[in-house]
């Protein structure tokens, strides 16, 4: 069971703005580690979009964008698009488990 | 632009040891962090641990006792070893790359391994 706890699933129309949470504790998110959000599309290895909570590595849209406030972390696609549906995964560092944890995942669905 | 590419055995026979190896091309394997995490069916994705090109290791404590990974620079290549597996331990493997040990940029395809009883 994850430490990280993300919504299975979030959906929207076209063009609209979604947004993944991902609630940690203080030994995590809180303490505060750094958050980074993953996408996988089906059948496809993970894709990092978010590093060091907020950063996007080279080639990611800007419709992607990550924030992190107190134990929680989110992260928000704005101008859905079809290629967008996948599934989502945070992931930070739990220095109770001294163990580097992933989300639970958030399967996003485009109406 | 650099490539991961997992292989090994895909079916492993339960109390054995699991042995994957990735192959990283297009790049070097100095300077980085080399990880392994997997995806067990129908669970959630998995740090098991990773290996700096210097050497040094670090893993998941839940798996430590079990686990050893390696890197083989003049091959451009690292390891896992994984000792004693259970029906528990089926599941997609993938290599990845991190510039810091924090997070994992590229990673490779993944391949299933599946123990068997």
């Amino acid at each position: 069971q994850s430490v990280l706890t993300q919504p299975p699933s979030v959906s929207g129309a076209p063009g609209q703005r979604v947004t993944i949470s991902c609630t940690g504790s203080s030994s995590n998110i809180g303490a505060p580690y750094d958050v980074q959000w993953y996408q996988q599309l089906p059948g496809a290895a993970p894709k990092l979009l978010i590093y060091g909570d907020t950063d996007r590595p080279s080639g990611v849209p800007d419709r992607f964008s990550g924030s992190k406030s107190g134990t929680s972390a989110s992260l928000a696609i704005s101008g859905l698009q079809a290629e967008d549906e996948a599934d989502y995964y945070c992931q930070s560092y739990d220095s109770s488990l001294s163990a580097y944890v992933f989300g639970t995942g958030t399967r996003v669905t485009v109406l | 632009q650099v490539q991961l590419q997992e292989s090994g055995p895909g079916l492993v026979k339960a109390s054995e040891t699991l042995s994957l190896t990735c192959t990283v091309s297009g790049g070097s394997i100095s300077n980085y962090y080399w990880s392994w995490i997997r995806h067990p069916p129908g669970k959630g994705l998995e740090w098991i641990g990773y290996v700096y090109y210097s050497g040094s290791t670090n893993s998941n404590p839940s798996l430590k006792s079990r686990v050893t990974i390696s890197v083989l620079t003049s091959k451009n290549q690292f390891s896992l070893k994984l000792s004693s597996v259970t029906a528990a331990d089926t599941a997609v493997y993938y290599c990845a790359r991190g510039y810091s040990s924090s997070w994992f940029n590229t990673w490779g395809q993944g391949t299933l391994v599946t123990v068997s009883s």
